[in-house]
């Protein structure tokens, strides 16, 4: 079975300042790996996903992650924040066969402020 | 090209009840998944329809059941309503079952139990 962990619920961070969403997976084979952004009121949106190839994988919205097989992570970062990026997000795994399921984490809701 | 809908947006029942959501799916997209997501907590895959045959199942009861028509949109049921279904129910559709994560997700039914 596959899980997915996010470290604290909440990060707040001053617009401008890095970003750091912290996400790590359990799985018995390395599966893809997503994240998706949810904007209230809103379905879930694809920042990025990793599949195959280059381990750090670039987004939209300036975001990128990078796999660290070693580490079972995949952290989303974005060197400067902007307002616009206030939101839930969320990591997620699916496995490299089968039908397409996604498994989230709990999510993390990143507070911008001015 | 349309995204994904969902109908109703929002909507009341009481225990006991019966209530259908509605998904239209993206254009050209023969697969639709449902997942159900609490208060709090990240979307939990609930089923998949591929070409109208269920494709794939997480850890839902069988009160929870689906369609897919001909024109590939949705219908999920849920029969015999406990508090505990309260919850935003999302919709994603995608090009064939085979995983490449490329989920697309609609806005959610908001459904609230009595």
């Amino acid at each position: 079975a596959q899980s997915v962990t996010q470290l604290g619920s909440h990060v707040s961070v001053s617009e401008g300042a890095l970003v750091l969403l912290r996400c790590n997976y359990s799985s018995s084979v390395p599966p893809y790996l997503f994240w998706y952004v949810q904007y209230p009121n809103q379905g879930l949106q694809l920042l990025l996903k990793y599949t195959t190839g280059a381990t750090l994988v670039k987004g939209i919205n300036g975001f990128e992650a990078e796999f660290k097989k070693s580490e079972t992570s995949f952290h989303l970062t974005k060197p400067s924040a902007h307002m616009s990026d206030a939101a839930e997000y969320f990591c997620a795994v699916s496995p490299i066969s089968g039908y397409s399921t996604l498994t989230f984490g709990k999510g993390t809701m990143l507070l911008v402020s001015p | 090209e349309t995204g994904v809908t969902q109908s109703p947006t929002h909507l009341i029942k009481t225990r006991g009840q019966q209530v259908t959501l509605r998904c239209s799916s993206q254009s050209g997209h023969n697969t639709v998944s449902w997942y159900q997501q609490a208060l709090g907590q990240g979307p939990q895959f609930i089923f998949q329809y591929y070409r109208e045959e269920e494709n794939g199942r997480g850890n839902f009861p069988p009160r929870f059941s689906g369609l897919q028509f001909p024109n590939y949109s949705s219908e999920l049921n849920v029969n015999a309503l406990e508090l505990d279904d309260s919850a935003l129910y999302l919709c994603a559709s995608s090009l064939g079952s085979a995983n490449t994560g490329e989920l697309f997700f609609g806005e959610g039914s908001r459904l609230t139990v009595l």
